[in-house]
């Protein structure tokens, strides 16, 4: 199965600033089948990213995703409030699907 | 609007049975695969099975295979994971999850998800 590997564990930024994700897959991931998840605590995951890089609804245009093959990012342009939470990549282009651990993005 | 919830957790011996259901609503029902996703307390998401639309393929972790069966009853819009033989390893939340339209030809992610409910394994 796939291993994806989340970079780093924790981010600690201020609002206003930018994040950058990083996710690492063992072997490449077929056709950009990559999504990424945000959540918050006590909540259920929300979708976010999929392909790689198309917003799902209702997705604010500050969240963007790229890569290709084993390395995969998550950007967030600008930091709101609401946006601190863990964040988890997952790829579908294998079975099983699988996950990263999560990057925990924290207020400084 | 799509909503899942679920239903049917609690705590379990270990080697013991629960059932969980999901009820599903605001999109149609019989027209997506299904999929269980779990969280042990303080970890990251586990895959745990998926059901095809019609209920006729269905899908294992290797973590759960020959324990765990899913189902699905389209006249009802229920989505239900039967559990057998638990083990404290089993011990998370438990989430139902509607997968996309579009996926890979192997696998898939999931575009809602229900607010999941506590299996909680112990003696």
């Amino acid at each position: 199965e796939i291993v994806l590997t989340q970079s780093p564990g924790t981010l600690s930024l201020s609002p206003g600033e930018r994040a950058t994700l990083s996710c690492r897959a063992s072997q490449s991931v077929s056709s950009s089948y990559l999504v990424w998840y945000q959540q918050k605590p006590g909540q259920a995951p929300r979708l976010l990213i999929y392909g790689t890089s198309s917003r799902a609804t209702g997705i604010p245009d500050r969240f963007s995703g790229d890569g290709s093959g084993t390395d995969f990012t998550l950007t967030i342009s600008r930091l709101e409030p609401e946006d601190f939470a863990v964040y988890y990549c997952q790829q579908y282009g294998n079975s099983p699907r699988t996950f990263g651990q999560g990057t925990k993005v924290e207020i400084k | 609007e799509v909503q899942l919830l679920e239903s049917g957790g609690g705590l379990v011996q270990p080697g013991g049975s629960l059932r969980l259901s999901c009820a599903a609503s605001g999109f149609i029902f019989s027209t997506y695969d299904m999929s269980w996703v779990r969280q042990a307390p303080g970890k990251g998401l586990e895959w745990v099975s998926t059901i095809s639309d019609s209920g006729g393929r269905t899908h294992y972790a290797d973590s759960v295979k020959g324990r765990f069966t899913i189902s699905r009853d389209k006249s009802k819009n229920t989505l239900d994971l039967q559990m057998n033989s638990l083990r404290a390893e089993d011990t998370a939340i438990y989430y139902c999850a509607k997968d996309a339209r579009y996926c890979s030809r192997t696998s898939c992610y999931s575009s809602d998800w229900g607010r999941g409910t506590l299996v909680t394994v112990s003696s």
